[in-house]
């Protein structure tokens, strides 16, 4: 069975500089996506980021990027350039790339502050 | 841009009390899900429906829960005797599924049920 953990249940940082979310999994499956979901305080899920685990490069999508480690399994969100708007739950999770439902497995989730 | 929608926003019920939520997934889009969020916890995968049937349910979906697709755009929720512990945020998903399930998921903004 697969699992997604996220070891850092809060973060916070200042406002125009970096942060970075971690995130690990397991799983036996070579064909998989993986997502970083934000959850802000309005409670609706957000895709921020995906990547195809195919692929070696590094997915980005404006101030968010990732560095995918496919050997050691690990996941992890940079934000830069942070703003007050990037406070949020972020969640990571993970898809098994063919399946009977294609259903996400979620980590427990990070809550970020952005400090102005 | 499409939405998923779902109603009500926040239901309040008596325990022991049917309940029916309400989803209007992306219209091409085959693959339809119910996740559950308990306050402050991680995202729970309760339900997939493919083709007009479950493809997939976790060992939270027991018999008190069903999922109906009844007039093709429509896609419900039923909980049969709610418990105390069914409070919680769900939320309804679709996908395109097979290659487009990796482009991930588009959520609804959930629906809050409290059992009192």
């Amino acid at each position: 069975a697969q699992t997604v953990t996220q070891s850092q249940p809060e973060m916070s940082v200042q406002e125009a500089e970096t942060v970075t979310l971690s995130c690990t999994y397991d799983t036996s499956e070579n064909n998989y996506y993986l997502f970083w979901y934000k959850q802000p305080p309005s409670r609706q899920m957000i895709l921020v980021i995906r990547q195809e685990a195919y692929k070696q490069q590094n997915a980005t999508e404006n101030r968010f990027s990732v560095n995918f480690q496919k050997a050691a399994k690990s996941f992890s969100l940079k934000i830069s350039d942070s703003q007050l708007g990037d406070t949020a739950m972020y969640f990571c999770a993970f898809m098994k790339g063919m399946d009977s439902s294609y259903k996400l497995i979620f980590g427990s989730g990070t809550r970020l502050l952005v400090r102005p | 841009e499409p939405e998923v929608t779902q109603t009500p926003s926040h239901q309040v019920t008596q325990m022991g009390q049917e309940v029916i939520l309400r989803c209007v997934p992306i219209s091409n889009h085959l693959y339809f899900y119910w996740y559950r969020q308990i306050l402050g916890q991680k995202v729970e995968f309760l339900v997939s429906f493919y083709n007009n049937e479950i493809s997939e349910k976790s060992e939270i979906f027991d018999d008190q829960f069903s999922v109906e697709r009844p007039d093709g755009s429509n896609f419900t929720l039923k909980i049969r005797s709610t418990k105390l512990e069914d409070s919680a945020m769900y939320f309804c998903a679709s996908t395109r599924g097979t290659g487009g399930a990796g482009y991930g998921y588009t959520f609804g903004s959930g629906t809050r049920l409290t059992v009192v």
